[in-house]
């Protein structure tokens, strides 16, 4: 059974970072793509990041290119997401999913999520 | 303002059954597979729909998903006020090389 636990959420001032975690079980971790999906309160999803499977390509949205780093380590069955030059609007929950072989971008699994406050 | 549009909100009585539009463009909808997902209240979305129509394991069958041009429908039969959640749609926009999501339709059961 796939199980995702994030990590690594909290309180933030404008301006700083935060190095959120996703630990991964149950499944063929160095198989999957992984993303970070987040979702403001009250607000919808937001996708954040995606990292291929072996960690040779990564993608962002336009809202956090330059501020936002995914990788990932095979060998730990983790993903993370170094934010930094954090700003109020990156205040949400965010989410890890995994990304299956062959899926065309479904998100088969989520975690629960891990919460970011970005506030003076 | 999302690249996917989806209605706010839909309604139905319990029994019956509504549908939930999802627009787009020929970057996202139109040249790639879209996913639906549902969102209970106070926990994490989960997979309804993957590849336009397919339910992965687990899911009923009163959840159908199709897709025709740049537009994709989700469809709830016997409609449950389980039912109850926030629906999404989401897809890759091929232009942007990204994940985009509808902004989420509320879906009440009267």
């Amino acid at each position: 059974q796939v199980h995702l636990v994030e990590s690594g959420g909290g309180v933030v001032q404008p301006g700083g970072s935060l190095k959120l975690s996703c630990e991964a079980s149950g499944f063929h971790f160095k198989d999957y793509a992984m993303h970070w999906v987040r979702q403001a309160p009250g607000k919808g999803l937001e996708w954040v990041a995606m990292i291929w499977y072996d960690g040779t390509t990564k993608f962002y949205p336009d809202s956090v290119k330059g501020r936002f780093i995914i990788s990932r380590d095979n060998t730990e069955n983790t993903v993370y997401l170094q934010m930094k030059y954090l700003r109020a609007e990156d205040t949400a929950l965010y989410y890890c999913v995994t990304d299956p072989p062959f899926s065309g971008y479904a998100f088969h699994s989520w975690g629960q999520g891990t919460l970011v406050n970005v506030s003076s | 303002q999302s690249v996917l549009t989806q209605p706010p909100s839909v309604s139905a009585a319990p029994g019956q059954k509504v549908t939930i539009s999802c627009s787009g463009s020929s970057s996202n909808i139109g040249n790639n597979y879209v996913c639906w997902y549902q969102q209970l209240p106070g926990t994490a979305p989960k997979l309804l729909i993957s590849n336009n129509d397919e339910r992965p394991s687990g899911i009923p069958d009163r959840f159908s998903g199709s897709k025709s041009g740049t537009s994709a429908t989700l469809g709830v039969t016997g409609l449950q006020t389980g039912d109850e959640a926030d629906y999404y749609c989401g897809t890759w926009d091929s232009s942007l090389s990204a994940v985009v999501f509808g902004g989420g339709t509320k879906l009440t059961v009267l």
